[in-house]
């Protein structure tokens, strides 16, 4: 079985200062990992994805993440946070071995970019 | 990317009736759609998934009596709340995906049943 976890509920950072949001995961095979971001009432907005290849995905909006297979982990990263970017983001993998269709969601992690 | 629609984007109806909601890929043809369901500051729970032409494959715990799920054609997928009742009041997201290719999102139903 495949599962995602976002361990922060919520993360706060000040507009210009670099964010982190956390992501880790489990498949039983090599991971198809994905961040969407949510406004208020809409649907998901996808940023980035990690297939194969470079471990350091860049993404939409000047978010990138790091595939760590080592430590299961697929953080999103921005070096300089807007007030814009103040949105819910999931973290989200698919198992593609044995033909695997579905995408499982992690919990979500609310971010609050601050002036 | 490549848009997928929703309508309605927000519908209230009364305790006991249907509703449809209606997906569709405006730019590619989507071999597989998903329905999620998503409450109030919590993630996204797949419903099912449904490949044009056959019927839906519902996740455990999903009554498929009471969701009816139809993808009829390669650009459009409905799902009906039948007999809604209140605890059916949630966000609903459709998604789609041509073979191989990415899975796009709708903007989602916000349903509230009185």
């Amino acid at each position: 079985a495949q599962s995602v976890a976002q361990p922060e509920d919520q993360v706060n950072v000040a507009e210009g200062n670099p964010l982190t949001v956390k992501c880790t995961y489990s498949v039983s095979g090599n991971p198809y990992l994905f961040w969407y971001v949510q406004y208020p009432n809409r649907g998901l907005q996808f940023l980035l994805k990690y297939i194969t290849g470079d471990n350091l995905v860049k993404g939409s909006y000047g978010f990138e993440a790091e595939f760590n297979k080592s430590q299961t982990s697929f953080h999103l990263k921005k070096p300089s946070a807007l007030v814009s970017d103040s949105a819910l983001y999931f973290c989200a993998v698919r198992d593609p071995s044995g033909g695997g269709n579905k995408l499982t969601f992690g919990t979500g992690t609310q971010l609050k970019v601050e002036l | 990317g490549a848009v997928v629609s929703q309508h309605p984007s927000r519908v209230i109806c009364k305790s006991g009736t249907s509703v449809k909601i209606e997906c569709r890929s405006l730019d590619f043809q989507a071999t597989t759609m998903f329905w999620y369901r998503q409450f109030p500051k919590q993630s996204l729970m797949l419903m099912a998934t449904s490949n044009e032409g056959s019927k839906a494959t519902y996740e455990q715990g999903v009554e498929k009596d009471k969701f009816l799920i139809n993808h009829a054609s390669l650009t459009l997928s409905t799902l009906t709340v039948t007999s809604a009742h209140p605890e059916d009041s949630s966000f609903y997201i459709c998604s789609a995906r041509e073979q191989g290719g990415e899975q796009f999102f709708g903007p989602g139903t916000r349903l509230t049943v009185l």
